[in-house]
């Protein structure tokens, strides 16, 4: 079946130490998101790719940055991870020109900073 | 600012009961509406959508949602909820433009007794 991947669904890192965050997908959608969603809150778009152009959200942190080597990777990388950034973390993907531009999620990963 | 609210935080209900949780947005220009819903350890799923025709939208699992553009509003109902109902609802708009990112209520957690 078609879908978005993310690896890994559990992640715990150190407070301060890099982490990357995968997402895969075989729907061979033009467009990426990378969403946070901490514990009982609304997902937040952190950033997308529109095919390979970046489009970083104004309020964005500079501790996340993102690449997307090609149609079917995107990675979320967190440079120095504090203990606020403790969240789940949501690819998405979407196809340009789709009616009604649905967007579809991969399951997370969960991402816990000691 | 764009923006979404969901009225309600936390909804219980028995089973059979009839549904109904509003979700009202602030957006300018043509709007694309969604309603995602998170099953409890699984990723979020689309309900049904928004676009263009025919206001009274059906999803899958017997929920619809009305949109009424004169009050901004988008509301989901199900005339009988069952126990599998119980997860985590998020209404979302985003504009018709390509790769706009989703904006999201805060969410409504239905829970449903059997």
């Amino acid at each position: 079946d078609a879908m978005v991947i993310q690896n890994p669904r559990y992640q715990v890192t150190q407070f301060g130490k890099p982490v990357t965050l995968s997402c895969s997908q075989t729907l061979n959608h033009n467009v990426m998101y990378w969403y946070q969603q901490k514990s009982s809150q609304a997902p937040k778009l952190l950033f997308h790719y529109y095919d390979k152009d970046f489009n970083n959200e104004a309020d964005t942190p500079d501790n996340f940055q993102s690449r997307r080597p090609n149609t079917s990777f995107c990675f979320l990388d967190i440079r120095s991870p504090g203990l606020g950034d403790a969240a789940m973390y949501l690819c998405a993907t979407s196809r340009v020109g789709q009616p009604g531009d649905e967007q579809f999620f991969g399951p997370g990963t969960r991402l816990t900073v000691l | 600012a764009q923006s979404v609210s969901q009225h309600n935080h936390h909804v219980i209900l028995s089973e059979a009961a009839s549904l109904e949780l509003g979700c009202n947005y602030s957006y300018g220009g043509t709007v694309n509406l969604f309603w995602y819903v998170q099953y409890p350890g699984q990723h979020l799923q689309l309900l049904l959508k928004y676009f263009s025709g025919d206001p009274l939208v059906k999803g899958i699992k017997g929920f619809e949602a009305e949109f009424i553009k004169s009050k901004f509003s988008f509301n989901l109902r199900k005339p009988s909820v069952q126990w599998s109902d119980t997860a985590e609802y998020f209404c979302a708009v985003t504009s018709n433009q390509a790769g706009t990112a989703l904006i999201f209520g805060k969410g409504t957690t239905l829970s449903v007794s059997s």
